[in-house]
């Protein structure tokens, strides 16, 4: 079974703290991304990156940053959190590019404060 | 990239089928689409892909006519664990891909 995996189910951190979400997948894919979902506006993509050390802006790339030094292991950082920063956040990884097939992790939800 | 509509809740009964549209009137040529099922607590999964006219698989069909202007999910029968939320995905072979806000589903007895 595809497996993607996120750090933390449930974090809660204080306005202005450095804030590191980690994703491990385990099928070789190339291709892995950061979402934000949010009631009403669905899953919106905040970055992806292609390939090792490689990244690509998403929609909503504003307050944060991402890094890639291993192909299974995906970070999403929040440089200084803020509350609209409160969300839930998602990894999916896939093999191909936006047209192949997704695995999704359970999902990290974030609450700052 | 195609933005896509779709809405935002729909209610239905068990045994019943359910159609659920999105619309995507800006698709491009290379774009397909492709719709994903989100249970509470869990990340979305795949459903269902198609590029043109009706893709079937052994959960649900894709309908997507001509203009491929806008899709339609079919659900037969629907159960009661079929409650969720639905998205629709537009995207090409590249990362340029955009989902929809999504449609919860409520499947009552």
């Amino acid at each position: 079974d595809v497996k993607v995996t996120q750090s933390s189910r449930y974090l809660v951190k204080r306005t202005g703290e450095k804030v590191f979400l980690e994703c491990v997948q385990d099928m070789d894919h190339e291709n892995m991304f950061w979402y934000r979902q949010d009631p009403g506006l669905g899953l919106r993509l905040i970055y992806f990156s292609y390939d090792v050390k490689m990244k690509e802006k998403g929609d909503i790339p504003e307050g944060y940053s991402v890094s890639r030094e291993k192909k299974e292991r995906f970070s999403l950082i929040l440089e200084s959190a803020s509350t609209n920063q409160t969300s839930m956040y998602l990894c999916a990884s896939s093999r191909g590019g936006g047209r192949d097939e997704q695995y999704f992790g359970p999902g990290t939800r974030l609450t700052v404060t | 990239l195609a933005k896509t509509t779709q809405p935002i809740s729909m209610d239905s009964y068990e045994g019943q089928e359910v159609n659920i549209t999105c619309s995507h009137n800006n698709i491009a040529t290379n774009d397909y689409i492709t719709w994903y099922q989100q249970f509470p607590s869990q990340g979305p999964r795949f459903i269902i892909q198609g590029y043109k006219t009706k893709v079937t698989n052994e959960v649900a069909s894709l309908f997507i006519p001509a203009d491929r202007k806008s899709s339609t999910l079919s659900l037969p029968r629907v159960s009661l664990s079929d409650t969720a939320v639905y998205y629709c995905l537009v995207g090409d072979y590249n990362n340029d891909m955009r989902f929809g806000a999504g449609t919860r589903l409520t499947v009552k007895p």
